[in-house]
């Protein structure tokens, strides 16, 4: 099946780093990535679609200053979480799929905790 | 706007069979999809259904009723292991997103 690996797993940063977060798609083409965050006893929350070549589209309430992303080939994108503080500590997922009706496939997901 | 509703907690024993239920309202449709989600891991994808009907895949399978809003999951033979989170996710024709309901966290005991 499709595979997509997330990386790093978990980080443990001070608050004021910035963090990158990789995402990439190991056997099939990626034209579109979903980045999601998930609280504790929560659901996944859609943050921002990444198509490889154009800027990622950011759900509303996201900042796109603080949630970078980048879609640089089918293959990766990234998520950078600038200057991060202890309330953006949380499980971050991303998703690919190879085409608009198969399934999302996700990464691992990477733990974030700001202290 | 969307709303997509399941069932906070479920418990059912091992060897019997459960359905987890979800219903939606959204514009947009293009396909429902069921994902598993272990504590601290992330969704894997289970099932999906696009047309009204059953899709079975071994001992997971789900329905959809377009009409009705409505959608279930059926586990049949229930392992220990299947004790997880359940998530239904609508699919948005226009964007291809998923809105994800709050999961059904369901505990297979002995």
């Amino acid at each position: 099946g499709a595979v997509v690996s997330q990386h790093p797993s978990r980080v443990i940063c001070k608050s004021g780093t910035s963090v990158k977060i990789e995402c990439r798609s190991l056997d099939f083409q990626a034209t579109t990535m979903f980045w999601y965050r998930q609280f504790p006893k929560q659901s996944l929350m859609l943050m921002a679609t990444s198509n490889e070549g154009s800027k990622a589209t950011y759900e509303q309430g996201v900042e796109k200053d603080k949630f970078l992303i980048n879609h640089a080939s089918l293959t990766l994108s990234t998520l950078t979480v600038t200057s991060a503080h202890p309330e953006d500590s949380s499980f971050y997922i991303c998703s690919a799929r190879w085409a608009g009706n198969q399934p999302q496939h996700f990464g691992d997901g990477t733990r974030l905790s700001i202290l | 706007g969307q709303n997509i509703d399941q069932p906070t907690e479920m418990t059912a024993t091992e060897g019997a069979i459960v359905q987890i239920n979800c219903t939606y309202q959204t514009s947009g449709f293009n396909g429902l999809f069921w994902y598993q989600q272990h504590a601290g891991e992330a969704p894997t994808f289970l099932s999906y259904n696009v047309l009204d009907g059953l899709e079975e895949k071994g001992r997971f399978s789900s329905f959809l009723s377009r009409s009705k809003g409505y959608s279930y999951l059926l586990l049949k033979e229930l392992q220990m292991k299947d004790s997880a989170s359940y998530l239904c996710a609508v699919r948005k024709s226009n964007t291809g997103k998923l809105i994800f309901g709050q999961g059904t966290t369901l505990q297979v005991k002995p």
